[in-house]
């Protein structure tokens, strides 16, 4: 089984669009989170969400919007997608806050 | 906030030797500290981590060691075998608003020549 999974798995899309990716884990944890991987594979944490809260919303264009329907799911919805979207979003979940997570198997977003 | 250094960037070692890749932390508060094995197009993978009160933690040939005093920790790989080929990121705690979070170093990534 699956720990945290998070579709689709590559996303190519055109300027200006929108788009969802969507997460979910079955660890039964209570923290969420959204990471992304550029190019240079920096990993940087983006949204943090704990039992369908949210307490960590790093500096991220508000084109960005995660929604958590309950603690097993977090979504992030894109609008109006730009050439620097393009990167790995990661989904990760962790027992705790600030412990280590686990990570989905990614998704690769290329804007073009 | 915090800040996390890694290196090398890059570190190549022959089948057998050992490998260390060291990070530095801004933070004095932080007290936790992940490293995360990557392989190429996969997710990171916890491998080991450590908790500001130990000084070093062992698991089969790979070791990490805190120093809270000079704010740096380290993974050590010994016995290298090409599997272990990836790249390695560290990762330090650290509270933001009432809440914790993750800062990731920049990678390492490790080959290991058969």
């Amino acid at each position: 089984d699956t720990a945290v999974s998070q579709t689709p798995k590559y996303l190519v899309t055109q300027m200006g669009n929108d788009k969802s990716i969507k997460c979910e884990q079955n660890l039964g944890h209570d923290t969420m989170y959204w990471y992304k991987q550029d190019s240079k594979k920096f990993l940087k944490i983006m949204f943090s969400y704990n039992n369908k809260e949210l307490i960590i919303n790093e500096t991220v264009p508000n084109r960005f919007s995660p929604k958590s329907p309950d603690k097993a799911h977090l979504n992030l919805h894109i609008n109006s997608l730009e050439l620097g979207d393009s990167a790995v979003y990661f989904c990760a979940s962790s027992q705790d806050r600030g412990l280590g997570a686990f990570f989905g198997q990614g998704t690769r977003l290329t804007v073009v | 906030g915090e800040n996390v250094e890694q290196h090398p960037s890059t570190l190549s070692v022959q089948e057998g030797d050992s490998a260390v890749i060291k990070c530095t932390y801004s933070d004095s508060a932080s007290n936790y500290f992940p490293w995360y094995k990557q392989e190429l197009g996969k997710r990171p993978q916890l491998i080991i981590d450590i908790r500001s009160n130990v000084g070093e933690k062992k698991d089969q040939r790979i070791a990490v060691t805190l120093n809270k005093t000079a704010k740096h920790f380290s993974l050590h790989i010994t016995e290298t075998q090409p599997e272990d080929s990836a790249v390695y990121f560290c990762a330090a705690s650290t509270s933001q608003g009432g809440s914790e979070k993750l800062v990731f170093g920049k990678g390492t990534k490790l080959t290991v020549n058969p």
